[in-house]
């Protein structure tokens, strides 16, 4: 079974700090692969997504950036955190197999202080 | 684009009553719909699905149904429980390889 692992789990960081969350699939093989960002009480916002190794898609412009150096591997980046990055950060895949279904990882909570 | 608009945003109900969310989506080339509960603190968790070739589709106590003509889809809880509480995003997506796109989100609160 396909199984999906975020790190780290919740994360404090001063304003000006780099960034880096891992996120990464077992168990299937070109997935499709998303981060998005959840602020409190709020929607989910979708941040990057990936089709494939070395290829990204940004639908929000900010100072984070994404990138898929494996297959099953997906790393959120920023080199200077501000204030309004805070938030919950949910990596996700999607298996061509299973047409749209798509399957949430349990996500990094981030406090920018 | 499309767009997805989710109501009622809260919504409290007494234990045993019936639970209705309902989405409305604007591109009528949305053929993929799947609703998410996601408990305080937790990530979302798929709860039900549907496609576009279908009218219904039941799961013990919850129900998604689907009207494409006038492009909304609702989900259907029937007597409810206190572990129903929860944030259930609905979403919309097209093709086998479109993006989900979610609505806000709404927080059910069930009263013991």
């Amino acid at each position: 079974s396909q199984t999906i692992h975020q790190w780290p789990a919740t994360l404090v960081q001063p304003v000006g700090s780099p960034l880096s969350l891992e996120c990464t699939v077992e168990g299937t093989s070109n997935p499709n692969l998303y981060w998005y960002r959840q602020a409190a009480g709020r929607g989910l916002q979708l941040l990057f997504y990936s089709v494939g190794i070395g290829q990204i898609s940004s639908e929000v412009p900010q100072n984070l950036s994404a990138s898929r150096p494996q297959d099953r591997q997906f790393i959120l980046s920023s080199k200077k955190l501000l204030l309004s990055d805070s938030g919950f950060y949910l990596c996700a895949w999607r298996g061509d197999y299973n047409y749209n279904e798509q399957f949430f990882g349990p996500g990094t909570r981030l406090t920018v202080l | 684009g499309e767009n997805v608009e989710q109501h009622p945003s809260t919504l409290s109900v007494q234990e045993g009553d019936s639970a209705v969310i309902k989405c409305t989506y604007s591109d009528s080339a949305s053929n993929y719909f799947p609703w998410y509960k996601q408990e305080l603190g937790k990530r979302p968790q798929l709860i039900i699905d549907i496609r576009s070739n279908v009218g219904e589709k039941k799961d013990q106590r919850i129900a998604v149904t689907l009207n494409k003509t006038a492009k909304h889809f609702s989900l259907h809880i029937t007597e409810t429980q206190p572990e129903d509480s929860a944030v259930y995003f609905c979403a919309a997506s097209k093709g086998s390889q479109g993006n989900l796109i979610f609505g806000k989100g709404t927080k059910l609160s069930v009263k013991p």
